[in-house]
């Protein structure tokens, strides 16, 4: 079965700081990995995925994660963090051999920029 | 709209009533799923539909909760006999499906239901 864990209930940084959200995931093959995002009182967004190729992939709002197969993980990063990207962040994985299942998520890490 | 759609935005009702939630997907995406949200916790899977059948209904918590797509587009989840612990909201998502479902979810801003 798959799962994800997001190690982190919450992630304080100062604005113009560089962030990290932890993920990391189980499957029994290879995964599809997302990252979404979501502000109070409103539905999730995607930001990002990784399918395949390049280990970094870049995504919305200045954010990019890499995939590392050997760990497991899959960090959501971003250089300089701002105020603006203060929500709750979820990972999600796919088992790419059970292409017809949902998604999974994790629980969630909540980011706090501080001014 | 261009973006998933769900009805009613909030629902208040009795321990022990039956309960409809609508999602209205995106246009032209044949996947939709169902997921449940508790506070504190991150989306957890339902049900997925491909078309009109259920594809994968093993997230649902027991024979209380049911969920049909007719025509392959509007979804309506049944849920019967609330109970307190139902309470949650109730997030919809669709996709377009690709032979390796490699596509993104578009999410719903959910429907918040409250049992009292």
């Amino acid at each position: 079965a798959q799962s994800v864990a997001q190690p982190e209930d919450q992630v304080n940084v100062a604005e113009g700081n560089p962030l990290t959200v932890k993920c990391t995931y189980s499957v029994s093959g290879n995964p599809y990995l997302f990252w979404y995002v979501q502000y109070p009182n409103r539905g999730l967004q995607f930001l990002l995925k990784y399918i395949t190729g390049d280990n970094l992939v870049k995504g919305s709002y200045g954010f990019e994660a890499e995939f590392n197969k050997s760990q497991t993980s899959f960090h959501l990063k971003k250089p300089s963090a701002l105020v603006s990207d203060s929500a709750l962040y979820f990972c999600a994985v796919r088992d790419i051999s059970q292409a017809g299942t949902a998604l999974i998520f994790g629980k969630g890490t909540t980011l706090s920029v501080s001014s | 709209g261009a973006g998933v759609s769900q009805t009613p935005s909030n629902k208040v009702t009795e321990k022990g009533k039956y309960v409809e939630l609508r999602c209205d997907p995106i246009s032209g995406h044949t996947a939709l799923y169902w997921y449940r949200q508790s506070l504190g916790q991150g989306p957890e899977f339902l049900i997925y539909f491909q078309g009109t059948g259920a594809a994968d209904d093993s997230g649902l918590p027991n024979d209380r909760f049911f969920a049909v797509r007719p025509e392959g587009s509007v979804s309506t989840l049944k849920i019967q006999r609330t109970e307190r612990g139902d309470s949650a909201v109730y997030l919809c998502a669709s996709s377009l499906m690709s032979g390796t479902n490699t596509g993104e979810l578009f999410f719903g801003e959910g429907s918040r239901l409250t049992v009292l």
